[in-house]
């Protein structure tokens, strides 16, 4: 079946600009993540929804950075007057249900280049 | 979640056996212990995970010490597309929502 996927693939942008990022998880799984990756780093974690509710938005860098998932499924990660310091891969991941026995399921990510 | 230590880099032959170490000395009782992989250019994948006893599935085979502080992620033949960066990362059963908590991993070159 289809896995996880996100558009764009590439996005650039210019210092101050709005940009939103979209995941499709794979269908049926109730637990969406976002991640970061920053250049010869592992991926962070920023964001986490079980259903339509943000569970944990403990890792979300600050205010400018906001996620949602009204109906469930597809998710969009929204960043405000974007800065240089803001590019860098953002993985989507998805499982069937939260929780340390389930694997997740990665997107191929999108690369943010903020000018 | 307790910290993972791996090595920066490793290097192997394509068809040898690789070994991947993690060392996980501040292991609780309740914690599992998972492995992903990153190819380049993709997200990471689940490869295997383990608590106590050594496990096998179609990708790697886990080997888990004794006392529970470090564990090894075993190749069995490396191929040029096990290239990838290896993450070795405890996950908590008492967890609730299973966020992955990544290290810097191991870059495993794989030489034809």
């Amino acid at each position: 079946g289809a896995g996880v996927s996100q558009t764009p693939s590439n996005k650039v942008t210019e210092k101050g600009k709005y940009v939103e990022l979209r995941c499709d998880p794979i269908s049926g799984h109730t637990a969406l993540y976002w991640y970061r990756q920053s250049l010869g780093q592992g991926p962070e974690f920023l964001i986490y929804f079980q259903g339509t509710g943000a569970a944990d938005d403990s890792g979300l860098p600050n205010d400018r950075f906001f996620a949602v998932r009204p109906e469930g499924s597809v998710s969009t990660l929204k960043i405000q007057r974007t800065e240089r310091g803001d590019s860098a891969v953002y993985l989507c991941a998805s499982s069937s249900q939260a929780g340390p026995y389930n694997e997740q399921f990665f997107g191929p990510g999108t690369r943010l280049t903020v000018l | 979640d307790a910290k993972t230590t791996q090595p920066n880099s490793m290097e192997s032959n394509e068809e040898e056996p690789v070994h991947l170490p993690c060392n996980h000395s501040t292991i609780s009782g309740t914690d599992y212990i998972h492995w992903y992989r990153q190819l380049p250019s993709q997200g990471p994948e689940y490869v295997i995970h383990g608590l106590t006893s050594n496990v096998n599935n179609r990708m790697a085979s886990l080997a888990i010490a004794e006392d529970r502080k470090s564990s090894t992620l075993i190749l069995h033949r490396a191929t040029l597309r096990d290239a990838a960066v290896y993450y070795c990362i405890l996950r908590d059963v008492g967890g609730s929502q299973g966020n992955l908590i990544f290290g810097k991993g191991t870059k495993l070159s794989v030489k034809p």
